[in-house]
């Protein structure tokens, strides 16, 4: 199984609003990212967790808090989130973060709207 | 940071064409990837090419890791190759942040 599974597919959510991403992955990969997308751009690393620890943070604002609950799951938890972070949420895995073990694969995203 | 442009931003093809897609970075890196995103968002992994040359089909790839390039060659393009082509590095020293280029965008034309 070389897939890493992501839900919702899409969310709307209001600025008052709390709401969870969740990324998930069966390949026994010991490193998980996330990342944001806005239309037209590439994407940015928010977080980066390795063997279930916080590695990374990407200096993202509070409103985003992730969490890793164990090594085939991470969340992303959103509260009072602004419209203009509006956007795809992308989950990826590796096998972990050494060279030669570190090519990510990518979920479908999650397309979240802030109204 | 590290710095990775891509060319062209944007490439119209006919069917049948052949292309070649340029990434350049500024630093060492521990890792380069080819991703293409399809009009659905997924990005779907192409080549892991930190060095080398890798072919698969009519995509073929190859990091002079050396000289900080890269090169993605798409033979008798098809309509299906449509969409954004992204180059990602990953840093070679001060951690494991992964930058990616602009883009590339391809429309090929039936």
């Amino acid at each position: 199984d070389t897939e890493v599974t992501q839900t919702p597919k899409h969310l709307v959510m209001g600025m008052t609003n709390k709401k969870s991403l969740k990324c998930e992955q069966h390949m026994g990969h010991r490193a998980m990212y996330w990342y944001k997308q806005k239309a037209k751009k590439p994407p940015e690393l928010m977080f980066v967790y390795s063997y279930e620890k916080l590695s990374i943070n990407e200096s993202v604002p509070s409103r985003f808090s992730p969490e890793c609950p164990n090594s085939s799951l991470l969340n992303l938890h959103l509260h009072a989130l602004q419209p203009e972070d509006s956007a795809l949420y992308l989950c990826a895995s590796s096998q972990d973060l050494a060279g030669g073990r570190n090519e990510q694969f990518f979920g479908p995203g999650t397309r979240l709207t802030v109204l | 940071g590290i710095q990775v442009e891509q060319s062209p931003p944007d490439l119209i093809l006919q069917e049948g064409a052949n292309s070649t897609l340029r990434c350049n970075f500024s630093d060492s890196v521990n890792n380069l990837q080819w991703f293409h995103q399809n009009p659905w968002g997924q990005l779907i992994n192409l080549f892991y090419i930190p060095s080398g040359t890798k072919q698969n089909g009519r995509l073929s790839a190859t990091t002079v890791a050396t000289e900080r390039y890269s090169l993605l060659y798409i033979s008798s393009s098809q309509t299906t190759d449509s969409g954004v082509y992204f180059c990602a590095v990953e840093r070679g020293t001060g951690g494991f942040k992964t930058i990616f280029g602009a883009g590339t965008r391809l429309f090929v034309k039936a």
